[in-house]
């Protein structure tokens, strides 16, 4: 089937440090989503991107949908403790609504 | 209640009991989903319910029965699991006309002794 190479796996990053992690794959996606996960929590919906080029912010996170629609980042600026977290994309690829997702970024901030 | 609430939080289970999970969402949305969340493995979409229908069922054993008895509600019946059964259960929904953009809850942490 279908699956996303998200990357880093994990990041241990200071506070106050930029962060990026991105998602491929080696299909055209038309929907790039990404979530974030606290622990014993579900995935919260942060940044929803719906067309190739589409650079969007939500607070300190940007996200894009890459112009070749097989890769999508997420920037974080100036990172604080609660960003703490797995960091999820997501995406739909062809005729098909079902979301696909990437395995995760875990990233842990040094205060 | 706002969002997606899911109930219980906490479950733990032998391999003979019948349990229940259970998801309201107070979102409007008129498509539910249940995912499975295992460690170190990307969320895996088990049912897809669209205005109350079962339009997916990605080859998920018979011994996981869900149920959407209208468009607030989803339900997942478990019946004789096995351990390796044991993962997080998420529930998510979203408009059936946007079924990319989903909201999920908490999740229910099932444990099959």
């Amino acid at each position: 089937g279908q699956q996303l190479n998200q990357s880093p796996q994990s990041m241990f990053i200071q506070e106050g440090e930029d962060v990026s992690m991105n998602c491929t794959s080696s299909s055209i996606f038309n929907t790039w989503l990404w979530y974030k996960q606290d622990p014993g929590e579900g995935p919260v919906l942060l940044i929803a991107l719906y067309k190739a080029g589409e650079l969007t912010s939500n607070g300190r996170l940007t996200a894009q949908f890459g112009i070749t629609r097989k890769d999508s980042f997420l920037n974080i600026s100036a990172s604080i403790p609660s960003d703490v977290g797995i960091y999820f994309c997501a995406g739909t690829s062809g005729l098909s609504y079902k979301l696909i997702f990437g395995s995760g970024t875990r990233l842990l901030v040094r205060p | 209640e706002t969002g997606v609430t899911q109930t219980p939080r906490h479950l733990v289970m032998g391999m003979t009991n019948k349990k229940s999970l259970k998801c309201e969402q107070h979102l409007g949305h008129n498509a539910m989903y249940w995912y499975k969340q295992s460690a170190k493995k990307p969320l895996e979409l088990m049912f897809v319910y669209s205005l109350e229908e079962r339009v997916e069922n990605n080859s998920v054993p018979s011994r996981f029965s869900p149920e959407c008895p209208n468009s607030s509600h989803l339900f997942l019946h478990l019946h004789t699991l096995q351990p390796e059964d044991s993962a997080l259960y998420l529930c998510a929904s979203s408009q059936a006309s946007d079924q990319e953009t989903q909201y999920f809850g908490p999740g229910t942490r099932l444990l099959v002794l």
